[in-house]
């Protein structure tokens, strides 16, 4: 079975800063990997996903990650951030082949200081 | 494209009653239909997967007749709280999957339930 490991429970930075959030995944097969984010009391909204291809995946709002499949990772930058970009963010994988449900990391809360 | 909506956006109920929560998906056919479940500062907690015309099947720890779930035609899934107990207060978020993108989930807006 797979699974996501978001390494950072919470990450402050000042606005106009750069920021990583990180996320790694355990699967012993072929995956499909996303970024999710989630403003307070409303559902997800995607980011970017990889799917196959090019391993720098551009997403909106600016966000970017990179699938490194040597090192299971799967981080999401972004090189100047928004007091709007306060927000959690959800990492997930689901496996090619296979049921494509997503597992969910446990999130990483982004909060942007002016 | 590609848009879930969820009905009501929050609810409070009694204790002891029932509550049926709505997913639509607005302008495409969703085979597959998921309702979650998320706790404060917590991930998403997959409740139940549904395809349409079919029963439900069930995540293990989740009561299938406390949470009876309903897709009942493409674009809309059911999700009714049965006996509310405080407990169940929550945050309910379902999602939908097409025919074509098989990878893909798109998220509704989420329903807050408080049981009181």
């Amino acid at each position: 079975a797979q699974s996501v490991t978001q390494l950072d429970s919470q990450v402050p930075v000042f606005e106009e800063a750069p920021v990583e959030l990180r996320c790694n995944y355990s699967s012993s097969v072929s995956v499909y990997l996303f970024w999710y984010v989630q403003y307070p009391n409303q559902g997800l909204q995607l980011l970017l996903k990889y799917l196959s291809g090019s391993t720098l995946v551009k997403g909106i709002n600016g966000f970017e990650a990179e699938f490194n499949k040597s090192q299971t990772s799967f981080h999401l930058r972004k090189p100047s951030v928004h007091i709007s970009d306060t927000a959690e963010y959800f990492c997930a994988v689901s496996v090619k082949g296979g049921s494509y449900i997503p597992t969910f990391g446990r999130g990483t809360s982004l909060i942007v200081h002016p | 494209g590609a848009v879930v909506s969820q009905h009501p956006s929050w609810v409070i109920c009694k204790s002891g009653t029932s509550v049926k929560i709505e997913c639509r998906s607005l302008d495409f056919q969703a085979t597959t239909m998921f309702w979650y479940r998320q706790f404060p500062k917590q991930s998403l907690m997959l409740m139940a997967t549904s395809n349409e015309g079919s029963k439900a099947t069930y995540e293990q720890g989740v009561e299938k007749d406390k949470f009876l779930i309903n897709h009942a035609s493409l674009t809309l899934s059911t999700l009714t709280v049965t006996s509310a107990h405080p407990e169940d207060s929550s945050f309910y978020i379902c999602s939908a999957r097409g025919l074509a993108e098989h990878y893909e989930q798109y998220f509704g807006p989420g329903t807050r339930l408080t049981v009181t």
